[in-house]
């Protein structure tokens, strides 16, 4: 499964969009980018994933270059509870998920 | 909406006692799965669990673990002789498969502390 690179922390203002950027650049054609994310101690949770095209759903936005080396997460709104450590991790045929370092994100109020 | 439940919450132990912590899945799910997170340390799988049998293990799962799903619903970890270095939170997840491959539910979790 593919490495990813991400920036240790960021921090945006409530009600602003949020962008977690991810490199991958040696992703394979098969592999999908998947994002989940950690709330202080609780579970992961799963956020969205893609393999080429941008995806949208209820929680983010997913937007994956052309050439697939990186991808961004977008909350377009973030709230005080978006608080948490953001993980990118590409996958293939792997059934186990492989964490990072992920990105801690503060939300200001 | 359904969700992974563990339990116990947090689970105190003495060295070398047993423990069994305990899941119950999301109903019709397909895939199973055991992780664990070291305080202030990366979420590191343990082993997965498809067809009532392991389907991988990382090195961390050595003979001293074991899972099982005795009745079709519960879905456990078993440590036999617990050791200082296995205080972790450990947390359970489950996969629909299908479409829906790599999208795990994770339940909140057991925090295990070994004295």
């Amino acid at each position: 499964d593919a490495k990813t690179t991400q920036p240790p922390s960021m921090d945006c203002a409530e009600g602003r969009a949020a962008n977690l950027p991810c490199n991958h650049s040696t992703i394979s054609g098969n592999e999908y980018v998947y994002w989940y994310r950690q709330i202080h101690s609780q579970g992961p949770q799963y956020i969205i994933h893609g393999l080429k095209n941008n995806e949208t759903n209820e929680m983010a936005s997913l937007i994956i270059t052309e050439d697939r080396k990186s991808s961004t997460l977008i909350l377009p709104h973030a709230t005080l509870r978006d608080t948490a450590v953001y993980y990118c991790i590409v996958l293939d045929s792997s059934y186990k998920l492989i964490f990072g370092s992920g990105t801690r994100l503060l939300v200001r109020p | 909406e359904p969700e992974v439940t563990q339990t116990p919450s947090h689970q105190v132990t003495q060295m070398g006692q047993e423990v069994i912590l305990r899941c119950v899945p999301i109903s019709n799910h397909l895939y199973f799965y055991w992780y664990r997170q070291i305080l202030g340390q990366k979420v590191e799988f343990l082993v997965s669990f498809y067809n009532n049998e392991i389907s991988e293990k990382s090195e961390i799962f050595d003979d001293q673990f074991s899972v099982e799903r005795p009745d079709g619903s519960n879905f456990t970890l078993k440590i036999r002789s617990t050791k200082l270095e296995d205080s972790a939170m450990y947390f359970c997840a489950s996969e629909p498969g299908g479409l829906a491959k790599n999208i795990q539910y994770f339940g909140a979790g057991t925090r295990l502390s070994v004295l």
